[in-house]
């Protein structure tokens, strides 16, 4: 079975400060991709990544980065934490190509942002 | 622009009867959809996919229609069970090999026993 797993269950932050968020899969999955899912709103894409060290920007990349040194770990990064940003953070990975492949999700991160 | 949507934010049946979720789209470009399933505090799971050439795949107890020319898909559970009672999302995917998926705003079911 695919494992994604998140370094976080829960987080506390205060305003300003920069977060790591950490995601390692164990599938050799070359896709993966980091969400936030908000009440109404879905999942909503914030950066993905098809091969190590290449990135793309999602549909709310403003406010993050991200990092892929390596094939199985991707990084969420909050360079300046806002109260805007607290949400559920979730991670996924997939195999390459598209044709409908699934994405694997972790049991996500919920952030809070003081 | 929401390429995918799920009008109804929530849904209750009674345990027994069918559970209908539905999604609209927008992109005729899309070629495959999925439903995900996802309880509080854990991760959405993939429930059951469909590629744009056929209109109906099954799997036990649910089954996905695809009708492309209303670009609508509906997810039907039968029997529900409140072990369903979960949020419910349905995803699309264009024909690009980047693997991203354009998920809809999410129906929470509750199925009463």
């Amino acid at each position: 079975d695919v494992k994604v797993t998140q370094s976080s269950r829960y987080l506390v932050k205060r305003t300003g400060e920069k977060v790591f968020l950490e995601c390692v899969q164990d599938m050799d999955h070359e896709n993966m991709f980091w969400y936030r899912q908000d009440p109404g709103l879905g999942l909503r894409l914030i950066y993905f990544s098809y091969d190590v060290k290449m990135k793309e920007k999602g549909d709310i990349p403003e406010g993050y980065s991200v990092s892929r040194e390596k094939k199985e770990r991707f990084s969420l990064i909050l360079e300046s934490a806002s109260t805007n940003q607290t949400s559920m953070y979730l991670c996924a990975s997939s195999p390459p190509g598209g044709q409908g492949q699934p994405q694997h999700f972790g049991d996500g991160t919920r952030l809070s942002i003081l | 622009d929401q390429q995918v949507k799920q009008n109804s934010p929530s849904l209750s049946v009674q345990e027994g009867r069918i559970s209908i979720l539905n999604c609209d789209y927008t992109n005729s470009m899309f070629d495959y959809f999925l439903w995900y399933k996802k309880y509080p505090a854990e991760g959405p799971t993939f429930l059951i996919s469909i590629s744009s050439i056929k209109d109906k795949n099954e799997d036990g107890r649910f089954t996905v229609f695809l009708n492309k020319s209303a670009k609508h898909l509906s997810l039907h559970i039968v029997p529900s069970q409140p072990g369903d009672s979960a949020v419910y999302f349905c995803a699309a995917s264009d024909r690009s090999n980047t693997g991203k998926l354009i998920f809809g705003q999410g129906t929470t079911l509750q199925v009463k026993p």
